[in-house]
């Protein structure tokens, strides 16, 4: 299957500060990109649905300027968590949807996750 | 919007047994049903996928049916081994929506 990195793998950081989390298709061209987060025991909730070029889409409930989304490539998107707050720490995991796959273009691809850790 | 239900939320299976996941969904315009396998720690991988023109795909020990008239699909693991323990994840898409809505997992354990 398709390939998805995360970077870091896990980050620790101080209340107020910034954070930065990189997703990256390693072996596809990704038009879209999502990133969820979740939490101890549930599932995945979506946050945005990113395009390349284009302004992410976030879902109800999330802030846009709290998360900052950039898909800058057709390789690379980036999720900034501003001025973080301790209930801000979870797991970030973002997806890249593989366009070019045959037989269709459904298809989803998880990157390993980042441990988010607010102090 | 679509609404996925799984059951059962946990699940416990001797090594060597099957293990059955079911998943029910709302839309009926929903025509893609991948599964992902998730471990401690580590991010949602695919496993198997199934759409709405196929009833039943099997990849190894792994198999997913589709019934479109009572809209619920359902993941079979066969001759099950330890490593299959982890959280499954059921999700459907419905065509021309990006969104994948996930199910609320269920977590495998396999009895050794």
């Amino acid at each position: 299957g398709a390939v998805v990195s995360q970077h870091p793998s896990w980050v620790i950081c101080k209340s107020g500060t910034s954070v930065k989390i990189e997703c990256r298709s390693l072996d596809f061209q990704a038009t879209t990109m999502f990133w969820y987060r979740q939490f101890p025991k549930q599932s995945l909730m979506l946050m945005a649905t990113s395009n390349e070029g284009s302004k992410a889409t976030y879902e109800q409930g999330v802030e846009k300027d709290k998360f900052l989304i950039n898909h800058a490539s057709l390789t690379l998107s980036t999720l900034t968590v501003t001025s973080a707050h301790p209930e801000d720490s979870s797991f970030y995991i973002c997806s890249a949807r593989n366009p070019g796959q045959a037989p269709s273009t459904d298809t989803q691809y998880f990157g390993p996750g980042t441990r988010l850790t607010v102090l | 919007g679509e609404n996925v239900e799984q059951h059962p939320s946990t699940l416990s299976v001797q090594e060597g047994d099957s293990a059955v996941i079911k998943c029910t969904y709302s839309d009926s315009a929903s025509n893609y049903f991948p599964w992902y396998k998730q471990e401690l720690g580590k991010g949602p991988q695919l496993i198997i996928d199934i759409r709405s023109n196929v009833g039943e795909k099997k990849d190894q020990r792994i198999a997913v049916t589709l019934n479109k008239t009572a809209k619920h699909f359902s993941l079979h693991i066969t001759e099950t081994q330890p490593e299959d323990s982890a959280v499954y994840f059921c999700a459907a898409r419905d065509f021309g929506n990006e969104k994948l809505t996930f199910g609320t997992g269920t977590r495998l354990t396999i009895i050794p």
